[in-house]
């Protein structure tokens, strides 16, 4: 069965550096999503990517953040200048892209760890 | 806006009992409604969902949940738990027809299943 996949699974990183989170996405989904969940708290969205451009993105995700796909499987999470509250597991989805009978498909997350 | 209320941060239950995990949404529009579980270190994985027709609906491992419009509420069973049952459990809701399909997520309930 297809799977949303994401690497690293674990990643450390000093306060200020940067870091990118790799997903690739189930091959013949459209629609790509971000989701962080710091410890202990609800899962929140931070941005969705639909025809190669952010069409909807929360609060949290400032200009420290961007989202590119570089090339056709792969989704990327980019933060600039990583601070200490962006320690979280950061979860990327997919969805194939038919409006409202289709599901969110989630990778197992990468847990971010910033010191 | 919407937002979902999960009253139960933790469940302890016993093995083979049957268990209700509650969950109450608030929208001003149609919504979509999901519960995913989340196992200890992994990502989340889809229960069951609603999108439309039998408000009753059933998903894996035994689960289902009923849909009631009047009350907005979406609260999962399951008849008689199992230890494997022991995970995170979150409540979700999303409106396709009006935005990308970020999904806005409950706090989630952890269920403990005792032997």
């Amino acid at each position: 069965e297809p799977e949303v996949t994401q690497t690293p699974s674990h990643q450390v990183t000093q306060m200020g550096q940067e870091v990118i989170l790799r997903c690739v996405p189930i091959s013949n989904h459209l629609y790509f999503y971000w989701y962080r969940q710091i410890l202990g708290q609800k899962v929140e969205f931070l941005v969705s990517f639909y025809n190669n451009e952010i069409s909807e993105k929360s609060e949290i995700f400032d200009d420290q953040f961007s989202v590119e796909r570089p090339d056709g499987s792969n989704f990327t999470l980019k933060i600039r200048s990583t601070k200490l509250e962006d320690s979280a597991m950061y979860f990327c989805a997919s969805r194939q892209g038919v409006p409202g009978t289709d599901t969110q498909y989630f990778g197992p997350g990468t847990r971010l760890t910033v010191l | 806006a919407q937002s979902v209320t999960q009253l139960d941060s933790q469940v302890p239950v016993f093995e083979e009992a049957p268990v209700e995990l509650r969950c109450n949404y608030s929208s001003s529009v149609s919504v979509y409604l999901f519960w995913y579980v989340q196992y200890p270190n992994q990502g989340l994985q889809l229960l069951l969902k609603y999108l439309s027709g039998s408000t009753l609906v059933k998903g894996i491992n035994g689960f289902e949940a009923e849909f009631n419009k009047s009350q907005t509420s979406f609260h999962l069973r399951k008849p008689s738990v199992h230890i494997s049952d022991t995970a995170e459990y979150f409540c979700a809701v999303t409106n396709y027809g009006g935005s990308q399909g970020n999904l806005i997520f409950g706090k989630g309930t952890k269920l403990s299943v005792k032997p």
